[in-house]
């Protein structure tokens, strides 16, 4: 069966980082492209980050590029997301998502349950 | 970057009436439109994929087509366990949802 875990969530104070991780089983993970998806409380989904199954490619939504950075360990099964200079905006449920196909055409077809991340003073 | 734009926003539909959500997209697009639906409390769940092909498990009543930059999920009867929060996505853009709510 195909799970994905989120972990690392919580209350951080605005400027703050925050690392969050996702445990992958049930697939060959080293196959797969990962993304991480959030939802600000009572709002849509947005994408946040893609990274291909090598780490060749990686890839951010504008409202994170230069503060967040994806990386993933193939041997461990395990996806990250390091989170700095966090704000207000960025209170969400972190989802981890495996991706199937590419970048442009891919889709996530597996979700964790998500993390909280709250981003308060 | 492609806009999907879903409508309309809410929908009041009663048990067992037929329902269609649209979700256009701001530019041509490959077939790749992916339908997830959402409870409250729960993460997305993938309905469709390429437009019109089922994800394993899910009911028939979920069907997808597409005409042009214009994509459609249709539940054929609704039952109690579809009301939820349907999105499309496309290239890594989510549309902003389309509420499915009981009148």
């Amino acid at each position: 069966e195909v799970q994905v875990v989120e972990s690392g969530g919580g209350l951080v104070k605005p400027g703050g980082s925050l690392r969050l991780s996702c445990a992958a089983s049930g697939f060959i993970f080293s196959d797969y492209s990962m993304n991480w998806v959030r939802q600000a409380p009572g709002k849509g989904l947005e994408w946040v980050s893609f990274i291909s199954a090598s780490s060749t490619y990686v890839y951010y939504g504008d409202s994170v590029r230069g503060r967040f950075t994806i990386s993933r360990e193939n041997a461990k099964n395990s996806l990250y997301l390091q989170m700095d200079s966090l704000s207000a905006e960025d209170t969400a449920i972190y989802y981890c998502a495996r991706v199937t196909g590419g970048y442009n055409h891919g889709y996530p077809d597996y979700w964790g349950q998500g993390t909280l991340v709250t981003v308060s003073a | 970057e492609v806009v999907m734009t879903q409508s309309p926003g809410t929908l009041s539909v009663s048990p067992g009436e037929r329902v269609t959500l649209s979700c256009r997209a701001s530019q041509s697009v490959r077939n790749s439109l992916a339908w997830y639906q959402q409870k409250p409390g729960q993460a997305p769940r993938l309905l469709i994929y390429g437009a019109s092909t089922r994800a394993t498990g899910i009911p028939a009543r979920f069907s997808g087509s597409v005409s042009g930059t214009e994509f459609t999920l249709t539940i054929s009867r609704l039952q109690s366990e579809d009301f939820a929060v349907y999105y499309c996505h496309e290239s890594h853009t989510f549309g902003g949802g389309t509420k499915v709510e009981i009148k």
